[in-house]
């Protein structure tokens, strides 16, 4: 069946640092795939999504690119900032239009 | 535009009772989506609604219902509570079906089973 895996966290980074953080899926056709974010004591927001193959999603500074030759939807970000912890998931819409999620990682970023 | 209000926010109950979670999507959406997200499982969907029909369901047993109004305001329901039903309960709603259509989420029922 459709899956998404994502690394394990807690990533810690210091501030200012470059961020990538791992989500690779397997899907049968070709899903979407989203990036997701949770603040503490908040509800899911969309990061960034990517429709087909080479698209590259991009919000607020993060980046991720759609690679169906290695099934892979990595978040990068350049320099992150305090204000960047969160948990962050990666997804995939199946044909039936249901979201398929991975684990989550937990982002901490240190002054 | 308003977002997607849950209500309530915060529910306490006891194994054997049944709760019941609401949820408004933002005003011309049609379909809802309903999440559990728990530390063990993570985030497992539950059910999508769209115009007053349940069109798609995951793997969850009998004791979680779902049903969607005509103004497109769903609520859930989960009845004979278990304590591994405590989790917090995401709703999301989006404009239509497609697969591209984006899930705008609201902010969550925390439910406590006791």
């Amino acid at each position: 069946g459709n899956s998404v895996t994502q690394m394990e966290g807690p990533v810690t980074l210091s501030e200012e640092a470059f961020l990538t953080i791992n989500c690779t899926y397997t899907a049968t056709g070709y899903p979407s795939l989203f990036w997701y974010v949770q603040y503490p004591g908040e509800g899911l927001q969309l990061l960034l999504k990517a429709t087909k193959a080479d698209d590259k999603g991009s919000n607020k500074g993060f980046e991720a690119t759609y690679r169906k030759e290695t099934t892979s939807f990595h978040l990068e970000k350049g320099s992150v900032q305090v204000s960047d912890s969160a948990v962050y998931f990666c997804a995939l819409r199946d044909s039936n239009y249901q979201l398929i999620w991975g684990a989550g990682t937990k982002l901490i970023i240190k002054p | 535009k308003a977002g997607v209000t849950q209500t309530p926010r915060y529910l306490i109950k006891t194994r054997g009772q049944q709760v019941t979670l609401s949820c408004s999507p933002i005003s011309g959406h049609r379909s809802v989506s309903w999440y559990q997200q728990t530390p063990g499982q993570g985030l497992q969907f539950l059910f999508e609604y769209f115009s007053e029909t349940q069109r798609n369901k995951g793997n969850f047993p009998g004791r979680f219902s779902g049903r969607q109004f005509s103004n497109s305001r769903s609520e859930m329901n989960v009845s004979t509570l278990e304590l591994g039903d405590s989790a917090l309960y995401l709703c999301a709603s989006s404009s239509d079906r497609g697969p591209y259509n984006e899930q705008f989420f609201g902010p969550g029922t925390r439910l406590t089973v006791l």
